[in-house]
């Protein structure tokens, strides 16, 4: 039983590349969520999805694609990178009680 | 915008004594919950408490929630050097369930 697992754990891009961060959760959770992390502002979500096939904007969406085609995998899509979205990027899977994965720390050139 | 405040943003203390740190919101919620961050990886869930529950304890953890004045406290009581981390409190409300999460206070615990 892994729980949440993400992928790659660090990223560098340049400005303008794209890139997909990809989760898995192995717990058969309906409910998955991606947030950033920046310093001194804790966690903000960007997209969640409350099973297979739905998603929805959180608060700082912009900038970043989701899909949910399996109730397994939630990967975050960076479609034009930008300086700004160099963050620690976390998973997480279930609803009142969540459950994060290790996170990934991308910089953006 | 950010739903939960944590007060204080810092706190270092002596091993063995007890930790408060307090959280404020802004919009009712369903519940609210307390998650850890040690450096550097993903945060682990602590505690739950319901908009109807008013004080629940787990092990050395004790939580309060005032609905009434929008606030909730996570005291840690004889605390270790593994204690050590940011604690975050999370708000959840309406029927999408959203975690909000506060921004954080960060713990150090001197052996």
């Amino acid at each position: 039983n892994a729980g949440v697992t993400q992928t790659p754990k660090f990223q560098v891009l340049k400005t303008g590349q794209s890139m997909t961060l990809q989760c898995a959760q192995d717990m058969n959770h309906e409910y998955m969520s991606w947030y950033r992390q920046d310093p001194g502002m804790g966690l903000r979500l960007i997209h969640y999805s409350v099973g297979a096939g739905i998603t929805d904007q959180g608060e700082v969406p912009n900038g970043y694609n989701v899909s949910r085609s399996t109730t397994e995998d939630f990967p975050l899509r960076l479609l034009s990178a930008a300086p700004s979205q160099t963050s620690v990027y976390f998973c997480a899977s279930g609803r009142n009680t969540q459950y994060f994965g290790p996170g990934t720390r991308l910089t953006v050139l | 915008s950010q739903q939960g405040e944590e007060d204080p943003q810092a706190l270092s203390i002596q091993e063995g004594e007890n930790a408060t740190m307090n959280c404020s919101y802004k919009t009712s919620i369903n519940n609210l919950q307390w998650y850890r961050q040690n450096s550097g990886r993903g945060l682990v869930h602590l505690i739950l408490i319901r908009s109807n529950e008013r004080e629940k304890h787990s092990g050395r953890l004790r939580v309060t929630l005032d609905t009434s004045k929008k606030s909730s406290s996570l005291l840690i009581t004889a605390s270790r050097a593994a204690d050590t981390a940011s604690y975050f409190c999370a708000t959840s409300g309406g029927v999408t369930d959203k975690l909000i999460f506060g921004t954080g206070t960060r713990l150090q615990v001197f052996p």
